[in-house]
């Protein structure tokens, strides 16, 4: 049973370029959430999709952005990056009535130039 | 607001046990969880209790909660060299959809 996986692991680009991460859901998931953890803190949720919409978005701006497909899979895309984007990049997934209990893929590491 | 707090470093002895101590604001959390990271590397679901419990014992870890307190702790027996990581608290906010995590406390075990 596949867990969590993203892509790409790592990712360069520059100052004001777009990004596209993806992120495919553990077997069974129907709820994906984006986390972005800043070098030495906690993760930082940015938000969470189902059934293909915005669920709830945490403190983040309009920059920041996400698409859910029919088979759960999720992208997020950060438009005019900024340095302060570098980060790890953290997709979740959960299902059923608890989904506050999240299981974490290993993430993409993304630096901005 | 939501806010979770936990000590920075913690130390220990190869065999020694080991207690990462976290406090919380929302009391209205359903569960708690504690997350493993290793370096360079997502987060591990390590163990999660529910809020009406005092403790979870689960192999070599067991957590205890202190409701009225809100305090919450990550107790590691007989903690190996391969338990060494970036230890994370976390509650579940209000609507029950994100996790609101604290700084981590990273856990040293010498040998």
């Amino acid at each position: 049973d596949a867990g969590v996986t993203q892509s790409p692991t790592h990712l360069i680009k520059t100052r004001g370029q777009q990004v596209t991460l993806r992120c495919s859901p553990k077997s069974g998931h129907d709820t994906v959430s984006w986390y972005q953890q800043a070098l030495g803190q906690g993760p930082q949720f940015i938000f969470q999709y189902y059934e293909e919409e915005e669920r709830q978005r945490g403190n983040f701006p309009d920059r920041f952005s996400g698409h859910q497909f029919p088979n759960y899979s999720s992208e997020l895309n950060v438009n005019a990056l900024l340095l302060g984007d570098s980060a790890l990049y953290l997709c979740a997934s959960s299902s059923g009535t608890v989904r506050e209990t999240q299981y974490f893929g290993p993430g993409t590491r993304l630096l901005v130039l | 607001g939501e806010d979770v707090e936990q000590s920075l470093f913690l130390s220990v002895r190869e065999g020694d046990s080991s207690v990462i101590n976290c406090t919380y604001t929302d009391s209205s959390s359903t569960y708690l969880y504690w997350y493993k990271q290793e370096p360079g590397a997502g987060l591990q679901l390590l163990t999660y209790i529910f809020s009406n419990m005092d403790m979870k014992q689960d192999q070599r870890l067991t957590v205890l909660l202190n409701k009225k307190d809100k305090h919450l702790s990550l107790r590691i027996a007989d903690t190996q060299t391969g338990d060494s990581a970036i230890y994370f608290c976390a509650e579940g906010n209000q609507a029950g959809t994100a996790l609101i995590f604290g700084k981590g406390t990273t856990l040293s075990v010498s040998s």
